[in-house]
């Protein structure tokens, strides 16, 4: 089936470390997002990529990293330079431009610091 | 983006049609009507979109006013598992490429 994949399903981070996220999609679309969801918020734009290898900050970007070597894959680093990491992190993909295609959401991933 | 107004909450029986309304009464010619929906601990889910036919699909249907100011969502036999946070958004072709913006939604509770 197409779709939208994130792991780890949960994950806890220790004081100090760089943990990182996987998104991957096989929906082949040119655009991928993260987004992040703190309890009883609406998402939060922290990157995105319209195409491989370019990307640009989103409103939150502080203490977050990403790359995209791959069309397939958007990878996010939560660094130990963000101090609040503990929320529900959200991966899109979507068409990249000119289309009224819609974004997918993967099922997210729950980061909680130890 | 148009902004789009939703009631804060609804309930519905289960087995019956649940009947979601969205205003989004300074709507673009271009711009379509997208319906999403997070179930609890889980991402939005995509449900439907239109332009200003009305649309069916395995899931809901979307049925769009002529004047395209507002538009329901009609889930035609909600269970349990329909209950969820459900939000409209619109948007254009042209904003392919940027994120959604979501905003509060509708809570929808359905009861046995």
């Amino acid at each position: 089936d197409g779709g939208i994949t994130q792991s780890p399903k949960y994950l806890f981070r220790k004081e100090g470390q760089n943990v990182t996220l996987s998104c991957e999609q096989n929906l082949n679309h040119d655009a991928m997002y993260w987004y992040r969801q703190d309890p009883g918020q609406g998402l939060r734009l922290i990157y995105y990529s319209q195409i491989v290898n370019d990307f640009q900050k989103g409103d939150i970007a502080e203490g977050y990293s990403v790359s995209r070597e791959k069309k397939e894959s958007f990878p996010l680093t939560v660094t130990s330079a963000q101090k609040n990491p503990t929320a529900f992190y959200l991966c899109a993909s979507g068409p990249g431009q000119l289309s009224n295609q819609p974004q997918h959401f993967g099922d997210g991933t729950r980061l909680s610091i130890l | 983006d148009a902004k789009t107004t939703q009631p804060t909450s609804m309930d519905c029986a289960e087995g019956r049609a649940a009947n979601l309304p969205c205003n989004h009464s300074t709507i673009s010619g271009n711009e379509y009507v997208y319906w999403y929906r997070q179930i609890h601990s889980q991402g939005p889910q995509y449900i439907i979109h239109g332009l200003k036919n009305n649309e069916t699909n395995e899931m809901a249907s979307l049925i769009i006013t002529e004047d395209r100011k507002s538009s329901t969502l009609i889930l035609p036999h909600a269970t349990l598992r329909d209950t969820a946070v459900y939000y409209c958004i619109v948007r254009s072709a042209n904003q392919a490429g940027t994120a959604l913006i979501f905003g509060k939604g509708t809570t929808l509770s359905v009861s046995s």
